[in-house]
């Protein structure tokens, strides 16, 4: 199977505060997911991606989890800025090549 | 590099028109998506090319769409007869596909309205 579900569809947090955006998959074999930011108007550009041989990774204020039994992931935004404001596409790849991705989560951070 | 090159950047056209849009990948990348990303079905992937072969068009949604790759450097979508229900914004990705796990590099997108 090719779905990813993300949850939630929106999220409003206060500046400062921490966000977190979860994503589900379907097939066992998939192996890479990333994380897609995009601003309004623009194109969708990577953030953070993990393998599927490693459970998490951190970049400044972006981490990553990834729990291959339950077929998760999740990202986590700590401090948040004005700037985080955007829509965040997870996406978990198929067959070694086919990104699908999810819904996508609006995220808006409030000053 | 200049990265992922779309054109045209916006398109408004009259149903039943032939659309084409254009893509010129990352020099060197050997792999090349086309997306369709619409608020009702986001990003939906319509066409996979590797090597400039296809191998993946399940997602092309009717016959009126069509996808060529002539060489490593140029990639069109065509749309043909176009129908307002394919106003979306088009994207083109393209990759250095080793084993599966590598950035899909997004063009700017073309938005495309069918009036």
């Amino acid at each position: 199977g090719e779905n990813v579900e993300q949850h939630p569809s929106t999220l409003s947090v206060q500046e400062g505060d921490s966000a977190v955006i979860k994503c589900t998959y379907s097939d066992s074999a998939s192996n890479y997911f990333p994380w897609y930011k995009q601003e309004l108007g623009k194109r969708p550009q990577l953030i953070i991606d993990i393998r599927s041989n490693v459970g998490e990774k951190k970049d400044q204020r972006i981490a990553v989890t990834l729990n291959k039994t339950a077929k998760h992931f999740s990202l986590h935004i700590t401090e948040t800025q004005p700037e985080d404001s955007a829509v965040y596409f997870c996406a978990a790849i198929y067959n070694d090549y086919k990104l699908s991705f999810g819904a996508g989560t609006t995220v808006t951070v409030r000053a | 590099d200049a990265g992922v090159i779309q054109s045209p950047r916006h398109e408004v056209t009259e149903m039943g028109q032939e659309v084409t849009l254009r893509c010129k990948p990352i020099s060197g990348h050997n792999s090349l998506f086309w997306y369709r990303q619409t608020m009702m079905r986001g990003l939906e992937l319509l066409i996979y090319f590797n090597n400039n072969v296809p191998i993946d068009d399940s997602g092309m949604p009717e016959d009126r769409f069509s996808a060529k790759m002539p060489n490593a450097s140029f990639s069109t979508l065509k749309i043909q007869p176009s129908e307002p229900r394919d106003s979306a914004v088009y994207f083109c990705a393209s990759s250095l596909q080793t084993g599966g796990m590598a950035e899909a590099f997004f063009g700017q997108g073309t938005r495309l309205t069918v009036v």
